[in-house]
This record gives C-alpha cells, sequence and structure tokens, in this order.
C-alpha cells in the first residue's frame, strides 16, 4: 500500500537545465496536486489536475508545466530551472475534492545552483 | 486577500498539554485541517473537523474550532517526544471552486 510515491527524493540542477519530477498513487484519487514548500511561507499550490487529461494553473504556476496522461500519474516539468526554484516539492492526491484531506508524497528535494 | 495564520514555533516539556493555534479570514470555510511533518517526510493527515462543528476529539488529539472568531486550535494531550514536529493548519474554502489553502506550519519542540 504506498499511497503517494516521489520520484527523485533529491536533485541537484544547473541553472537552464531541465527536469521532471514523477509522482504516482495507487489510491485511485481523482485530484492530484504540486506544492512546493519554502521556509516560513508554509505550502503553495503550483499546478493541479481534477482527473486524468486535465491540468489547471495554481497559485504559483510560472516556470513549471504538468501533464496527467494517465489517471495515476501526475508530472511536473521544469523547462529551465532558476536558482528561484530551488525548494521541496510535494505531490499530494484526493479524492473527490479533497474534504476528507489530501495524502502526500515524501518530496523531492531540488537544489537549483 | 485568504489567509491562514499560525505561530512559528511553540516548546513544551514531555507530559504537558500542547495547545497550537491558527487563525484564518475566509469566512466561507467548509473544512479545517491539521497535519503534522515530520523531518525529511511529506505531510501526514491527522484531523479534520467540518465547519459546523464546535470540538471534535481523537484520542490525544483535541481540536477547537471557534467560528465566529475564525481561530482554530489543535490540543494534543500528554505530548511525548515523538510528537516534536511541524504542524500545519489548512482551510477548505468555497470560492466557486474549492480551495485549500497552508499556514506556513508551527514547529513543535517537545522538552524530555
Amino acid at each position: 500500500n504506498a499511497g503517494v510515491t516521489q520520484t527523485p527524493k533529491f536533485r541537484v540542477l544547473k541553472t537552464g537545465q531541465s527536469m521532471t519530477l514523477l509522482c504516482a498513487q495507487d489510491m485511485n484519487h481523482e485530484y492530484m496536486y504540486w506544492y512546493r514548500q519554502d521556509p516560513g511561507m508554509g505550502l503553495r499550490l503550483i499546478h493541479y489536475s481534477v482527473g486524468e487529461g486535465t491540468t489547471a494553473k495554481g497559485e504559483v504556476p510560472d516556470g513549471y508545466n504538468v501533464s496527467r496522461l494517465k489517471k495515476q500519474n501526475f508530472l511536473l516539468g521544469l523547462e529551465s530551472a532558476a536558482p528561484s526554484q530551488t525548494s521541496v516539492y510535494f505531490c499530494a492526491s484526493s479524492s473527490l475534492q479533497g474534504d476528507y484531506g489530501y495524502t502526500f508524497g515524501s518530496g523531492t528535494r531540488l537544489t537549483v545552483v | 486577500g485568504e489567509d491562514v495564520e499560525q505561530s512559528l514555533f511553540l516548546s513544551v516539556r514531555e507530559g504537558d498539554s500542547s495547545v497550537i493555534n491558527c487563525t484564518y479570514t475566509d469566512s466561507s470555510s467548509t473544512y479545517l485541517y491539521w497535519y503534522k511533518q515530520e523531518p525529511g517526510a511529506g505531510l501526514q493527515l491527522l484531523t479534520y473537523i467540518f465547519s459546523n462543528m464546535d470540538m471534535k476529539q481523537d484520542q490525544r488529539l483535541t481540536v477547537l474550532l471557534n467560528k465566529k472568531d475564525k481561530h482554530l486550535s489543535l490540543r494534543i494531550a500528554d505530548t511525548q517526544t515523538g510528537d516534536s514536529a511541524i504542524y500545519f493548519c489548512a482551510e477548505r474554502y468555497d470560492t466557486g471552486g474549492f480551495k485549500t489553502i497552508f499556514g506556513a506550519g508551527t514547529r513543535l519542540f517537545v522538552k524530555a
């Protein structure tokens, strides 16, 4: 019973490089989310998806793209990494609209140098 | 705009009760949540309360909601060293589409 799995757990990028963060859930949840966590700022929503093939912008979408080709997977892409994107990234999923809370992955710590 | 505020730090002695407080601004909240984050881990849902409730108890955890003052608290009875973590308050509200916002988190230190 894995829940929400994120890969990789750690990554160091050079400015301008690209990468994709992977999120997989095995709970048959419709809704999936990508957040970033920065010190003293809590969690900020980057993008979310309400179902396979659909995505929407959150609070801080600039510099990121997402795809939800399969219900169980939600991918977060950085096309040209910047130092401001140094953060811890969390994926989460929920049934329906998340009334009963979210299930989070363990996070990806990304450093852009 | 919408906001959820928490104090950043709380320190208690092992065996004492801990009370973590949270205030929110949006009056159309539907659910309010408490999450726990241990070092190097993701957020784990501890409990939630529907906005028409005043209190919810779950073993050592008691959640109190004062909707008039937009104040939410989490009381942990008999606090243990294993309770040391960051606790996040979150609010779900209806803006024509549901939205959840998180506070910045309260770091709880438990001294032996």
